[in-house]
């Protein structure tokens, strides 16, 4: 079935360590996003990408980086230099072509938690 | 600026009841979109529906339906006969064309309880 398959879903780092969320999603969607959903807010932007090798800053890209080398993989490193990281991680595709109304579509998303 | 405004956090009712969950939203875009999801336990958020800037016809699908009113700049949502499945965080959207792409706008959501 196509979807969106991100991992690891749950995820403890120690302070000072970066680690690495991974999206994946065979729908053939050109346009994929990061979100991340804090308790009480709403999803903030991260960073976005429309095509291959290419990305844009969303409005909390500090302390992130991303990288879209294939067009089905988006994967997302927090680093260390993310103040407050405990969090949880949503990625999200679209296609760009008008062959849907504009929804995103989901993953199930990762919970990252810095002890 | 962009904004979208779900000033319920949480609502619980009893199985059975009606319940409308409130979005209002604010932009100066002529041409923008409108959007509900659902995000159960599991996480991944569900779309539900879509509408235009254009398009101010209300719709019904099943048990739920959206009640879209410029005038107001309201996008909101009923469930009628609620069931203990409607159980979820719900987040109303925003999408308008800026900056070469679509931006999306999410509210703070609406946790709905059914109780049963």
């Amino acid at each position: 079935d196509g979807g969106i398959t991100q991992s690891p879903k749950y995820l403890f780092r120690k302070e000072g360590q970066n680690v690495t969320l991974s999206c994946e999603q065979n729908l053939n969607h050109d346009a994929m996003y990061w979100y991340r959903q804090d308790p009480g807010q709403g999803l903030r932007l991260i960073y976005y990408s429309q095509i291959v090798n290419d990305f844009q800053k969303g409005d909390i890209a500090e302390g992130y980086s991303v990288s879209r080398e294939k067009k089905e993989s988006f994967p997302l490193t927090v680093t260390s230099a993310q103040k407050n990281p405990t969090a949880f991680y949503l990625c999200a595709s679209r296609p760009l072509d008008g062959s849907n109304t504009g929804e995103l579509f989901f993953g199930e998303g990762s919970r990252l938690t810095v002890l | 600026a962009q904004k979208v405004t779900q000033a319920q956090t949480e609502i619980s009712v009893v199985e059975k009841e009606d319940v409308t969950l409130d979005c209002v939203y604010e932009t100066r875009d002529t041409t923008y979109y409108l959007f509900w999801y659902k995000q159960p336990p599991s996480g991944e958020l569900v779309f539900l529906i879509r509408r235009n800037s254009f398009d101010e016809q209300n719709e019904i699908s099943g048990r739920y339906s959206w009640n879209f009113q410029k005038s107001t700049s309201s996008f909101n949502f009923t469930i009628t006969a609620s069931q203990v499945v409607d159980s979820a965080v719900y987040f109303c959207a925003l999408s308008a064309f800026n900056s070469g792409t679509y931006k999306y706008i999410f509210g703070t959501g609406t946790r709905l309880k059914v109780l049963a």
